[in-house]
C-alpha cells in the first residue's frame, strides 16, 4: 500500500523556468511533509517542509503548496537552475505510537535544460 | 555543526554474512532512524532509536538489529545477508522525537551483496 506517491517518474524543464513537482498522500493523519533532494551516490538533502495547519511555505526559490482537502502538495522551484538536477522525493509523517518514521514516495527525477 | 555520517561508505559481502554499518547523528541530536532505499524506489524505515531504545520498527526481519549508544550514535546489524539486502542505507538524526522535527539524513553506506 504506497501511502505516499510521485507519480511522474520524470519531469524536463528549460533554465529559467518553473518546475512543479506533485505529490499525493492517503493517510489522513500525516501531519507534516517534506521535500528532499537527492543527488546519485550522496544521502538526500532537507529541502522545505510545511505542517498540515498550513497550505504555504516560501524558502527563497522554492515553494510547498498543500491542498489537504484533495491530499496533494506539490513543490515549486522558480526559476529551475540546472544545478536543480536531482531526484526530488516527497516524504511525510505522523506521529503515532510514539515513532517518529518517514513514507517516502518514489521519486521524480527533475532535469532542468540549459 | 557536524552533520550526520556514515561509515563504510561502500561494502561488498556474501550470502550469509553479517554486516555493521555506523552512524553518528548531528550535534544536540537524540533520535536516530535508519532507512533502506533499493535501487528506484524511495528510502523505507527500518527502525527508530530515541535515548538508546529502539522505539518502533518497520516491515523489516528480526535479523535487522541495531543500537544507540549514550552519545546517540547507532549501528545498524543485519546478520544472514541475502541478495535482496543489497541497497542504500540511510541513517537520519532529529532533534527530538516529534512529527515535526526534520530528520537529516548522512550520506549512506551502499551495500552489495553477492
Amino acid at each position: 500500500d504506497q501511502q505516499v506517491k510521485q507519480n511522474s517518474p520524470s519531469l524536463s524543464v528549460q533554465e529559467g523556468r518553473i518546475s512543479i513537482l506533485n505529490c499525493d498522500y492517503t493517510n489522513s493523519m500525516f501531519d507534516y511533509f517534506l521535500w528532499y533532494k537527492k543527488y546519485p551516490a550522496e544521502g538526500p538533502t532537507f529541502l522545505i517542509s510545511i505542517s498540515s495547519i498550513k497550505d504555504k511555505n516560501e524558502d527563497g526559490r522554492f515553494t510547498v503548496f498543500l491542498n489537504k482537502s484533495a491530499k496533494h502538495l506539490s513543490l515549486h522551484i522558480v526559476p529551475s537552475q540546472p544545478g536543480d538536477s536531482a531526484v526530488y522525493f516527497c516524504a511525510a509523517s505522523a506521529y503515532g505510537g510514539a515513532t517518529n518514521k518517514l513514507i517516502f514516495g518514489t521519486g521524480t527525477l527533475l532535469a532542468v535544460q540549459p | 555543526e557536524t552533520g550526520v555520517t556514515q561509515s563504510p561508505t561502500h561494502l561488498i559481502k556474501t550470502r550469509g554474512q553479517q554486516v555493521t554499518l555506523r552512524c553518528s547523528s548531528q550535534s544536540g541530536h537524540n533520535t536516530v532512524s535508519w532507512y533502506q532505499q533499493a535501487l528506484g524506489q524511495g528510502p523505507q524505515f527500518i527502525f527508530q532509536y530515541y535515548r538508546e531504545e529502539e522505539n518502533g520498527r518497520g516491515n523489516f526481519p528480526p535479523r535487522f538489529s541495531g543500537l544507540q549508544f549514550p552519545n546517540y550514535s547507532s549501528e545498524l546489524n543485519v546478520n544472514a545477508l541475502e541478495l535482496d539486502d543489497s541497497a542504500l542505507y540511510l541513517c537520519a538524526s532529529s532533534l527530538r522525537l516529534a512529527s515535526t522535527d526534520t530528520q537529516y539524513f548522512g550520506p549512506g553506506t551502499r551495500l552489495t551483496v553477492l
